[in-house]
């Protein structure tokens, strides 16, 4: 099992609808979770953390569910520019970051 | 402004040689890493230094090379030894407040 999966996708949705994307962890250590977001053929960059109370920034909502070990990130009003590939990040203690390979939304008009 | 600069942002290599690419940051960020990002698919982590003149291998390390002697440059030799080296290569530095800053990133291709 990979230690961080996530659904590839596409996820194809029009614009103003709710979408979810999910990420599981297998390290039930792991301390500490982000959303990045990258562009094609370009960087990640933060999106946000992930905070074991849930964050909100905007329309983007995240959760932390340590028990079933997985992550979600919701966007609502999908926006054209919320096209991109989403990037599930896991920090382990005393270890790197594992990136997940990332979960790809196109937003339609 | 503080950041990572990758160059070059193209590179082509041809069959038996090695590159260097660069990678320099200002934001005085102690860690510095190296990531390959093949289509479709995640990063996998090259090399990364936690702090100057020390670096530790990766995941997928070999036909790698990187040294450290500055705290802003940490620049990744691809050598002859990596068989299919054409893919996307992000350099990036960590500090816990702000996570992760990624340079641009380079292409490289085996012509």
């Amino acid at each position: 099992r990979k230690e961080v999966e996530q659904d590839p996708g596409p996820f194809n949705v029009p614009e103003g609808a709710t979408v979810a994307f999910n990420c599981t962890y297998s390290n039930s250590a792991s301390q500490s979770f982000f959303w990045y977001r990258q562009d094609c053929r370009k960087e990640p960059k933060l999106l946000m953390s992930v905070y074991s109370s849930g964050n909100e920034d905007g329309r983007f909502t995240a959760q932390l569910n340590r028990a079933s070990q997985y992550i979600s990130l919701l966007i609502r009003d999908s926006k054209l520019s919320d096209s991109a590939t989403y990037l599930c990040v896991v920090e382990n203690y005393g270890q790197n970051f594992v990136f997940g390979p990332g979960t790809r939304l196109s937003v339609l008009p | 402004d503080g950041g990572i600069t990758q160059s070059p942002k193209y590179l082509f290599r041809k069959e038996g040689q090695n590159v260097t690419l660069s990678c320099e940051q200002n934001l005085n960020h102690d860690a510095m890493y190296w990531y390959r990002q093949d289509p479709g698919q995640g990063l996998r982590l090259i090399y990364y230094s936690q702090i100057v003149n020390d670096f530790q291998k990766g995941d997928i390390a070999e036909g790698y090379s990187v040294s450290r002697e500055k705290k802003e440059s940490f620049p990744l030799t691809v050598t002859s030894a990596q068989k299919n080296p054409t893919a996307f290569y992000l350099c990036a530095s960590h500090e816990p407040i702000s996570g992760y800053t990624f340079g641009s990133g380079t292409r490289l291709t085996v012509v």
